[in-house]
């Protein structure tokens, strides 16, 4: 399963929305009525950390700015008011097919 | 106490060996399945295998079956990554972590850097 993400890098003023695009190449929705679509974020010199899992759960600890939605093919990762710390590469990952498969990454960057 | 912590990782011709080692501590091991992810910079993150709590079952990416093998041992809170017939294509950091829902990866090491380089 391909994933693709638009755009590839984003330079967004603090206090400001920004949001992520996140495609498959075949539906994720699992046999068992679920979607196993994750979103992840590596800050610089960090590991990467997951932010929202299967679309729309917020992980434990991820600010309530953070949100996913979508379905099937087509997913969104938004940050309603971007902060200087949120800077980094977004990941989103698919988990309902094997192999699991990545997203090429959106570079979030500060104006 | 940091939970997952990878070593094992270094300079090593093609066609040579590695073994990666991940040592788990502060979550339940046992029950938890567990996953090597590998990254290279500029690229997006690659899932390379996974495995069963219990070891019974093991998933490889095309790209690495039959010359990787990701083994556990629960009784050392140890997760392995045996690379043979290494290849500069492998080259990357690679994350063990773990799987607490179908690829949400909650919990992951720092990483550890294999070059493949003559």
């Amino acid at each position: 399963t391909v994933m693709t993400q638009t755009p590839l890098s984003l330079s967004v003023t603090p206090g400001q929305p920004a949001s992520i695009s996140c495609k498959s190449s075949q539906s994720l929705l699992h046999s068992s009525g679920r979607t196993f679509l994750h979103w992840y974020l590596q800050k610089p010199g960090q590991s990467p950390q997951l932010l929202i899992y299967e679309v729309s759960s917020r992980f434990s600890g991820v600010p309530d700015r953070f949100s996913g939605s979508g379905s099937g093919t087509d997913f969104t990762l938004a940050i309603s008011r971007v902060e200087a710390e949120d800077v980094g590469l977004y990941f989103c990952m698919q988990g309902t097919h094997t192999p699991r498969t990545f997203g090429p990454g959106t570079k979030v960057d500060i104006k | 106490e940091v939970p997952l912590v990878e070593s094992g990782g270094g300079l090593v011709q093609p066609g040579g060996s590695l073994r990666l080692s991940c040592a788990a501590s502060a979550f339940s091991f046992t029950t938890s399945w567990m996953t090597w992810v590998r990254h290279v910079p500029d690229k997006g993150p690659e899932w390379v295998a996974n495995i069963t709590p219990d070891g019974s079952g093991t998933y490889c990416v095309d790209s690495v079956k039959g010359r990787f093998t990701i083994s556990r041992d629960n009784a050392q809170n140890s997760l392995y990554l045996q690379m043979n017939s290494l290849r500069v294509e492998d080259t990357a950091v690679y994350y063990c972590a773990r799987d607490f829902d179908w690829g949400a990866l909650d919990i992951w090491g720092q990483g550890t850097t294999v070059i493949v380089s003559s």
